[in-house]
C-alpha cells in the first residue's frame, strides 16, 4: 500500500510562476485535505474535499485552487506564487467521520524566490 | 472558534525520563482529540486518539486522557528513548453538531522533543 503520495518532494519557484502540487491516495478515502506547515504555527488547513466533485475552503485558502475529479486525486494549484507561500505542504486523507485519523503524505517543500 | 494550545518547546530530556507535553483545547460540540508525531523529514503519523470524554488513548508507551472538565489532553510517557525524538502535535477534529460532521483538524503549534542518551 502506497498510502498518500505527494509529488514533487522539493520545488523552487520564482514569484509569479504557477504550479500544481500532486496528491494521490490508494485507500479509497472520501475525505482529502491540504495543509501548510510554517515554523511556530503548526499546520493550517488550506482546502478540503468530502468527495469527488466537492471542495471547500479551509483557514488559509487565498492564492490556492483545488479540484477533485476522482476519489484518488486532489491536486493543489498555486495560481501566482508569492514568497509568503514558501512552506511545507502536506496532503492528508481519511474515511469520513470526525473520529477518523488522517493519513499524511511526506510533504512538498516549496520555496518561492 | 475552536483552538488548540500546547506547551512551547523544545523539551530536552535524558533517556528514561518521564515525559509530559501539555495540551488544552477550546471547542464547541464534541471534538475528537489526537496526538500526531512527526519525525525529521517525514509527514505526520497518528500516535493516539480519544473520541469522547474520559477515553484514554495509548500507543507505543504513550498515553493521553480526554478530560472534558479541564479541556485537556496531555501526552505522557513513563520512560522516553532517543528514538522518541520528534515533533509532537496535539489536534482536534470537530465533532457532530447541527447534524453534520467534519474531518477538519485544528492543530497546536507542535512541541519538539529531544531525548539525549
Amino acid at each position: 500500500n502506497a498510502g498518500v503520495t505527494q509529488t514533487p518532494k522539493f520545488q523552487v519557484l520564482k514569484t509569479g510562476q504557477s504550479m500544481t502540487l500532486q496528491c494521490a491516495q490508494d485507500m479509497n478515502h472520501e475525505y482529502m485535505s491540504w495543509y501548510r506547515q510554517d515554523p511556530g504555527m503548526g499546520l493550517r488547513l488550506i482546502h478540503y474535499s468530502v468527495g469527488a466533485g466537492i471542495t471547500d475552503q479551509g483557514e488559509v485558502p487565498n492564492g490556492y485552487n483545488v479540484s477533485r475529479s476522482t476519489t484518488e486525486d486532489f491536486p493543489l494549484r498555486l495560481l501566482s506564487a508569492a514568497p509568503s507561500q514558501t512552506s511545507v505542504y502536506f496532503c492528508a486523507s481519511s474515511d469520513r467521520g470526525s473520529n477518523q485519523p488522517q493519513h499524511f503524505g511526506d510533504g512538498t517543500r516549496l520555496s518561492i524566490l | 472558534g475552536n483552538s488548540v494550545t500546547q506547551m512551547e518547546g523544545p523539551v530536552t530530556l535524558s533517556e528514561e525520563a518521564f515525559l509530559t507535553i501539555n495540551c488544552t483545547y477550546t471547542a464547541t460540540g464534541y471534538p475528537s482529540l489526537f496526538w500526531y508525531v512527526q519525525y525529521p523529514g517525514e509527514g505526520l503519523q497518528l500516535l493516539l486518539k480519544a473520541t469522547k470524554a474520559d477515553d484514554k488513548g495509548s500507543n507505543k508507551g504513550f498515553e493521553a486522557t480526554y478530560r472534558k472538565e479541564t479541556t485537556s489532553f496531555h501526552l505522557e510517557k513513563g520512560s522516553v528513548q532517543v528514538s522518541d525524538s520528534a515533533v509532537y502535535f496535539c489536534a482536534l477534529s470537530e465533532g457532530w453538531y447541527y447534524g453534520g460532521a467534519t474531518n477538519k483538524l485544528i492543530f497546536g503549534t507542535g512541541t519538539l522533543l529531544a531525548v539525549q542518551p
